[in-house]
């Protein structure tokens, strides 16, 4: 079983929608975990650590539920500059499969 | 700053070829890892060290070899290629530890034939 699990999509929303991931995680005593950004055929970007209380960055926020062992990235008024794939990191060494967004006009 | 600079970019080989990608951070970071991208696959750790003269296995090692003689440079070796280790390769640091973000280099894509 992985240990981190991402529903790989194709997510396909229009500009200015609501889009939400979410990434389960196995490893019940990880203490930090990553969303990156990652374009075609590019390197992986840092996009959003997650903290235990959430974090906000302009239109992105991701959370954490450690009851439920997942986390989450929200992103409001989607760009067509934020489609990528959206990978969720656990530890810094394990990596999701990544979600795909694609944001149409 | 470079960042975290690999080569090469391309490269093509043949079933049973060694060759060597090289990695460089001009950070003074001490942590440094290797990843592999397969369609699907997401990345997956292939060796990592947490500083000059350490090394240590990630998920899939197999038919791989790395050292870290200088906190600079990471290269990874491939000693006798197979077709299953065509895939993109990415080479990471991070100054703060395995906590903290990490710097990818551009990536090399490999193909063996």
């Amino acid at each position: 079983r992985k240990e981190v699990e991402q529903d790989p999509g194709p997510f396909n929303v229009p500009e200015g929608a609501t889009v939400a991931f979410n990434c389960t995680y196995s490893n019940s005593a990880s203490q930090s975990f990553f969303w990156y950004r990652q374009d075609c055929r590019k390197e992986p970007k840092l996009l959003m650590s997650v903290y235990s209380s959430g974090n906000e960055d302009g239109r992105f926020t991701a959370q954490l539920n450690r009851a439920s062992q997942y986390i989450s990235l929200l992103i409001r008024d989607s760009k067509l500059s934020d489609s990528a794939t959206y990978l969720c990191v656990e530890g810094q060494l394990t990596f999701g499969s990544g979600t795909q967004l694609t944001v149409l006009p | 700053n470079a960042g975290v600079t690999q080569t090469p970019k391309f490269q093509v080989l043949k079933t049973g070829q060694s060759m060597t990608l090289q990695c460089a951070q001009d950070m003074n970071h001490e942590y440094m890892s290797w990843y592999r991208q397969d369609p699907g696959m997401g990345l997956r750790l292939i060796h990592y060290s947490v500083g000059a003269g350490i090394t240590d296995q990630g998920e899939v090692p197999n038919g791989y070899n790395v050292s870290r003689s200088t906190t600079e440079d990471f290269p990874l070796r491939l000693l006798s290629a197979a077709p299953s280790q065509t895939s993109v390769y990415f080479c990471a640091s991070s100054g703060g530890g395995l906590a903290d973000t990490q710097y990818f280099g551009p990536g090399t894509r490999l193909t063996v034939l």
